[in-house]
């Protein structure tokens, strides 16, 4: 079955950078376009990138173009979310998801925790 | 870029009734539109797709309405399961974007 495992979170100061890691599995991950979506503590979720299939085609929220990079390997079946320049305001759980055949997100990992400390 | 505003913020309800949660549009997306379960502690589950299409797995009690700028989920005789938060979503071209969620609690 479909299975999204993020990693990588954790406690950092406001300014530094972070690198987040979803290991896809259960489907031929380079044949889909995959997201991240993030939802601060208490809050709803906000979409914040997409990748193409191909990797040559990336899309960003605006609050967060210029700042984060969303990258895949698609040998190794892992999706990345490269945070440079992080905010107090970037603190939240990161998901990744599955693009859908139907213009949704099909399948979601559990989400990893950035704490972005002042 | 299309916003989507969900109400009411919070719905009360017992466990049998009927839940109804709307989704508005601030222009016409056609059936783009998608529904999203998140419980406590929980990744979102993706519920209906293209306005009014169960995804796999999801029970008939599920429903999902509407075109243009007006959708609404409807879940029959609510299970005990079913208390959570709920999101509508859209795709336009390069971006996504998600309502600001509806809870459904028990009364």
């Amino acid at each position: 079955q479909v299975r999204l495992v993020e990693s990588g979170g954790g406690l950092v100061q406001s300014g530094r950078t972070m690198t987040l890691s979803c290991s896809a599995s259960g489907f031929i991950f380079s044949r889909y376009g995959m997201h991240w979506v993030r939802q601060a503590p208490g809050k709803g979720l906000e979409w914040i990138a997409f990748i193409w299939a191909d990797r040559n085609n990336k899309d960003y929220a605006d609050s967060v173009r210029g700042r984060f990079t969303i990258s895949r390997d698609n040998a190794e079946s892992i999706l990345f979310l490269h945070l440079n320049s992080l905010r107090a305001d970037d603190t939240a759980i990161y998901y990744c998801a599955r693009d859908g055949a139907h213009r949704d997100l099909d399948y979601w990992g559990q989400g990893v925790l950035v704490t972005v400390s002042s | 870029e299309v916003l989507l505003t969900q109400s009411p913020a919070t719905l009360s309800l017992s466990p049998g009734e009927r839940a109804t949660v709307s989704c508005r549009a601030s222009q016409s997306v056609n059936n783009n539109l998608a529904w999203y379960q998140q419980k406590p502690g929980q990744a979102p589950r993706l519920l209906i797709y293209e306005a009014s299409n169960r995804a796999t797995g999801i029970p008939a009690r599920f429903s999902g309405s509407g075109s243009g700028t007006d959708f609404t989920l409807t879940i029959n005789s609510l299970e005990p399961e079913d208390f959570a938060v709920y999101y509508c979503q859209h795709r336009r071209t390069d971006s996504w974007t998600f309502g600001q969620g509806t809870k459904v609690e028990i009364k």
